[in-house]
């Protein structure tokens, strides 16, 4: 067990919706990441947010959104889902974000049909 | 450019026998550091190991056994006795300041220990 916990663990939708995806990360980490692994398209860095400022931005689809919250939880926001969106969503989180060791939760399975 | 290679796409081995995962990485960063995840069948991502450019030590875990040598810029992952709980698909990854210490990953090997 990491200490990272995610919700839910697997999630059915239809295109066109919306979901939100939660992350607490472990206890005393500051910095929270969200991965997206698809078969396609291996393990892909969405963004990554340090004590409620987002410091970093990867590949994410501006139907896409993520905050980090007071108490360091954190949410994905995913809008108007598309059929490629089907992946599965990790949250990871680490002490600092500089080169500290990122630790995974067990991922969030998002299917959109 | 920052790269990981890791050129085994999948190793099927019957149980018990040793296998090793390679992973090169390229940097051009002084500092940097390396990682290897495990990802079994159930889909979580597991932190096996961290190590720093200035830490050539090699390591071992019980089964597990890692070898970095900077001179060829590779960091190997090594299974002895492997058993059927080993299969997975293991991930190295290069995480360095210009990067903003994102990760920065190879495309996996996919290992298979036979019964």
């Amino acid at each position: 067990d990491s200490g990272v916990t995610q919700t839910p663990k697997h999630l059915i939708t239809a295109t066109g919706q919306r979901v939100t995806l939660r992350c607490s990360p472990r206890s005393g980490d500051l910095s929270v990441y969200w991965y997206q692994q698809s078969l396609d398209q291996g393990l892909q860095f969405l963004i990554q947010y340090y004590n409620g400022e987002e410091r970093a931005k990867g590949n994410i689809l501006e139907r896409f959104s993520a905050q980090q919250f007071p108490d360091l939880h954190s949410e994905l926001n995913l809008s108007s889902l598309e059929l490629g969106d089907s992946a599965l969503y990790f949250c990871a989180s680490s002490v600092s974000g500089q080169a500290n060791t990122i630790y995974f939760g067990e991922g969030s399975w998002l299917t959109v049909v | 450019a920052q790269k990981v290679t890791q050129a085994q796409t999948e190793i099927s081995v019957v149980e018990k026998e040793d296998v090793t995962l390679d992973c090169v990485y390229e940097t051009r960063d002084t500092t940097y550091y390396l990682f290897w995840y495990k990802q079994p069948p159930s889909g979580e991502l597991v932190f096996l190991i961290r190590r720093n450019s200035f830490d050539e030590q090699n390591e071992i875990s019980g089964r597990y056994s890692w070898n970095f040598q900077k001179s060829t810029s590779s960091f190997n992952f090594t299974i002895t006795a492997s058993q059927v709980v080993d299969s997975a698909v293991y991930f190295c990854a290069l995480s360095i300041m210009d990067s903003n210490y994102q990760l920065i990953w190879g495309a996996g090997t996919k290992l298979i220990i036979k019964p």
